[in-house]
């Protein structure tokens, strides 16, 4: 149980052209999302953790307009990478916290992450 | 807010090896803790976790136990193989469900 499945696995794009990574959870309902990014050999960096129905809570030095979150539903959340540069090639991971209110089965799951290379 | 040290790596050992990787943290509260694995080009997989002092994690041969006076949390495997070659990450989580911490990670590779 709580499976987070995230798409695409990889993808390639234009410089200036926009992204999105789709993360849902697909045996639970995933109130809270965070978004990381890992350099290579790095450990992850949170971006962001968005919240459903509500705006996202960006991390210090993190653009949100670049970086742009939308949490619509409860088994749903999107990161799209806009006008994007070659800077902003990474692997990119999303993670939701599950078991809520159940302190023994509570933990976070991970989708299987983003390579996204600009070129 | 917390924070996590982890052992140095990368380390490298011969299959069969006795493996401790070391995880310290610093938080406020009393955090629950966790060991994630990530093999090359993956997300990260739930190995083991402890929610309260003194409770032991295990899974695969893996075991780390939560321990409050020492604020540590080291990963042990009696007997590693090549398969666990990976990157092991032991963040800590907010006592309200919030954001893990993550310390910068550790190297393994296993020689056979």
């Amino acid at each position: 149980g709580a499976v987070v499945s995230q798409h695409p696995s990889r993808v390639i794009c234009k410089s200036g052209t926009s992204v999105k990574i789709e993360c849902r959870s697909l045996d639970f309902q995933a109130t809270t999302m965070f978004w990381y990014r890992q350099f290579p050999k790095q450990s992850l960096m949170l971006m962001a953790t968005s919240n459903e129905g509500s705006k996202a809570t960006y991390e210090q030095g993190v653009e949100k307009d670049k970086f742009l979150i939308n949490h619509a539903s409860l088994t749903l959340s999107t990161l799209t990478v806009t006008s994007a540069h070659p800077e902003d090639s990474s692997f990119y991971i999303c993670s939701a916290h599950y078991g809520a209110g159940q302190p023994f089965n509570y933990g976070y799951t991970f989708g299987s992450g983003t390579r996204l290379t600009v070129v | 807010g917390n924070s996590v040290t982890q052992m140095e790596g990368p380390v490298t050992l011969s299959e069969e090896a006795f493996l401790t990787i070391n995880c310290t943290y610093t938080a406020t509260g009393y955090p629950s803790l966790f060991w994630y694995v990530q093999y090359p080009g993956e997300g990260l997989q739930l190995l083991l976790k402890a929610t309260k002092a003194d409770d032991k994690g295990s899974n695969k041969g893996f075991e780390a136990t939560y321990r409050k006076e020492t604020t540590s949390f080291h990963l042990e495997k009696g007997s590693v193989q090549v398969s666990d070659s990976a990157v092991y990450f032991c963040p800590a989580g907010g006592t309200s469900y919030g954001k893990l911490t993550f310390g910068q990670g550790t190297i393994l590779t296993v020689h056979p």
